[in-house]
């Protein structure tokens, strides 16, 4: 399996509503990243989890909460969003946070909207 | 901070001609990576560079890599419409503050391939 998977591919959520965004990787990687990607933008970091621990945290509003059940599952638990968090949230992985090792694979994307 | 930028931010190439995208960053840094994304898409790997010098190609697709000017440059050889994409270039800050690394997008360079 070479690929990261994404769920849901879109999701339309109220100001109020709680959701959760899941992301998976079979490839064996041990690093897992969140990005957020605006229309014409390049992709924003939002968070790191290397080996199952949260690395690197872009100051992200705590509205977005990261958790890593697993070296192989990620996800991004979302409450309270605004209108400005409509984008699309990637999630990539790669065999290792540094070194050589670390092109990053992308899985599909989860294209949100907030209402 | 490690800033990375592409020029030009849009390129309406010609069928058949050839035409080449800059990539310059402004830090210490001896891995860059070219994506390609698709309207409404995920990103897709194209080149990985892990050294100074180096020189990969796929199709009518070469990117280089001057770690000394801190420049990639993606070569496109006789365009044609089904490369008709945006591409980034992403950067590794390696933060020497033993986090794990962070890739730095560049801003993206939308090209339109018209006959």
């Amino acid at each position: 399996d070479t690929e990261v998977t994404q769920t849901p591919k879109h999701l339309v959520m109220g100001m109020t509503n709680k959701k959760s965004l899941k992301c998976e990787q079979h490839m064996g990687h041990r690093a897992m990243y969140w990005y957020k990607q605006k229309a014409k933008k390049p992709p924003e970091l939002m968070f790191v989890y290397s080996y199952e621990k949260l690395s690197i945290n872009e100051s992200v509003p705590s509205r977005f909460s990261p958790e890593c059940p697993n070296s192989s599952l990620l996800n991004l638990h979302l409450h309270a969003l605004q209108p400005e968090d409509s984008a699309l949230y990637l999630c990539a992985s790669s065999p290792s946070d540094f070194g050589s090792s670390y092109e990053q694979y992308f899985g599909p994307g989860t294209r949100l909207t907030v209402t | 901070e490690l800033k990375v930028e592409q020029n030009p931010l849009f390129l309406s190439m010609q069928e058949g001609k050839n035409y080449t995208i800059y990539c310059n960053y402004s830090t210490t840094s001896d891995r860059l990576y070219w994506y390609r994304q698709d309207p409404g898409k995920s990103l897709e790997s194209l080149f990985v560079l892990l050294s100074n010098g180096a020189v990969k190609q796929e199709g009518r697709l070469m990117a280089s890599l001057d770690t000394k000017a801190r420049l990639s440059t993606l070569h496109i050889t006789a365009a044609v419409h089904d490369l008709s994409a945006t591409y980034f270039c992403a950067v590794v800050d390696d933060l020497n503050t033993g986090t794990a690394s962070k890739l730095t997008f560049g801003t993206g360079t939308r090209l339109q391939v018209t006959l």
